[in-house]
């Protein structure tokens, strides 16, 4: 059964630093992953999917990198900004869609 | 193109009651989802479905029906309301088999007491 996991649950850095969130799965044998950003009160907004047969997809001042091999991947911002502040998650995709918890980022101005 | 949609906003039901929500969406995607996302957790998939006439359970079906007579229409039923399905809601549709994006609608707040 596969288990996805973000580690950490909350992380707080100041304004203009780049930072790495993780996310990790039991499971190679994934269609996709795709990262999601998630405001106060509000529903998942698309960041990036990545199919299994690719390495990385960037947007901007985001880019999402895969390794299935080691069952996972990263979401680097570069240049944080307050904006950025929200819950980021990650779901992988196979037969099933199975979500983590969520990284909740602070940045602090 | 207002993408996915979902109604109520929020709605607070007493324990035993029943209430349909809400979700349209008009990207013409073929595969559609529910889920539902409690404090501190990720989301849980509750049905999806993948094309008009055919839904199938997810994670956590129980004390949930679906539907899915049309490509843009696909409500969730709760028939007796019980304090467990205290959560928020989320519609979700995707184009294709595996592969397509997920896009989101706003979410159902809904309290059971």
């Amino acid at each position: 059964k596969q288990e996805v996991t973000q580690i950490p649950a909350a992380l707080s850095v100041p304004e203009g630093e780049n930072l790495v969130l993780n996310c990790s799965f039991t499971d190679s044998a994934i269609y996709n992953l795709q990262w999601f950003r998630q405001d106060p009160g509000k529903g998942l907004t698309s960041l990036l999917l990545i199919q299994s047969s690719q390495r990385e997809q960037t947007s901007g001042r985001l880019n999402a990198s895969l390794d299935k091999s080691s069952g996972r991947s990263t979401l680097y911002i570069a240049a944080s900004q307050p904006g950025d502040s929200a819950t980021y998650l990650c779901a992988t995709r196979d037969d099933k869609i199975i979500f983590g918890k969520g990284t909740r980022l602070h940045i602090l101005p | 193109n207002a993408g996915v949609t979902q109604t109520p906003k929020f709605r607070i039901l007493k324990i035993g009651q029943s209430m349909t929500l809400q979700c349209t969406q008009d990207m013409n995607h073929n595969y559609m989802y529910w889920y539902r996302q409690d404090p501190g957790m990720g989301l849980k998939l509750i049905y999806y479905s993948v094309g008009a006439g055919i839904t199938d359970k997810g994670e956590v079906p129980n004390g949930y029906n679906v539907s899915r007579s049309t490509t843009e229409d696909f409500p969730l039923r709760l028939e007796l309301a019980a304090p467990s399905q205290t959560s928020v809601y989320f519609c979700a549709s995707s184009y294709g088999q595996g592969s397509g994006e997920q896009y989101f609608g706003p979410g159902t707040r809904l309290t059971v007491t």
